[in-house]
């Protein structure tokens, strides 16, 4: 049973640059949660996608942006990039339903660097 | 808003020995979730324990347990019989649930424990 994998591990971009990282969902899971991670500090929420839409989200502008398909998989899409939005990006994945007690899988990440 | 502080940004323990990590959180609500994550080099998150702040009783996992004080806002992870293996960054997370079964966590800023041979 794979777990929740994440696509690219490595990128490069430089500012201003547009980037798109990518998530599947461990298997059965239905809900995506998106988080950045900056060097030395927790994760911060991004958004959550269910159903195909964005259920909840942090304190983020709105040069991030995401998408939930048919098949549960997401993209977190990232415009104008910024120094600062240099992170590991963290996908997290789990199903809605009082079984699954709230719990949260999470993928290796994506190391996103902005020149 | 919610808020979750982790005081401590380093330890370090003996292997074999007993390590405490701390966490205090901030909520005006009464029905969430606490949750401690291990972020090993390797960068993936792995779930600890779960503790439901309607239940009085602490959570346990083997060699980890919490304790879990809801009126001083208070959730701290105890690891017996440390193992080089523990090695890791602990993050203390807290979980709101709303009524659509979705979610949000808040994460704290970590404590990076280094068990010693």
């Amino acid at each position: 049973d794979a777990g929740v994998t994440q696509s690219p591990t490595h990128l490069i971009k430089t500012r201003g640059q547009q980037v798109t990282l990518r998530c599947s969902p461990k298997s059965g899971h239905d809900t995506v949660s998106w988080y950045q991670q900056a060097l030395g500090q927790g994760p911060q929420f991004i958004f959550q996608y269910y159903e195909e839409e964005e259920r909840q989200r942090g304190n983020f502008p709105d040069r991030f942006s995401g998408h939930q398909f048919p098949n549960y998989s997401s993209e977190l899409n990232v415009n104008a990039l910024l120094l600062g939005d240099s992170a590991l990006y963290l996908c997290a994945s789990s199903l809605v339903s009082a079984l699954a007690k709230n719990i949260q899988y999470f993928g290796a990440g994506t190391r996103l660097s902005v020149l | 808003a919610q808020t979750v502080t982790q005081s401590q940004p380093e330890m370090s323990v003996q292997e074999a020995e007993t390590v405490t990590l701390s966490c205090t959180y901030d909520t005006s609500e009464n029905n969430y979730y606490l949750f401690w994550y291990k972020q090993p080099p390797s960068r993936q998150m792995i779930l600890v324990i779960r503790q439901e702040a309607y239940k009085q009783q602490n959570a346990t996992e083997n060699r980890f347990s919490v304790n879990f004080q809801k009126a001083a806002k208070s959730f701290s992870l105890k690891i017996s019989d440390s193992q080089l293996g523990d090695t890791a960054m602990y993050f203390c997370a807290f979980m709101t649930l709303f009524t659509s079964g979705t979610y949000k966590y808040i994460f704290g800023t970590g404590t990076r424990l280094k068990v010693l041979a």
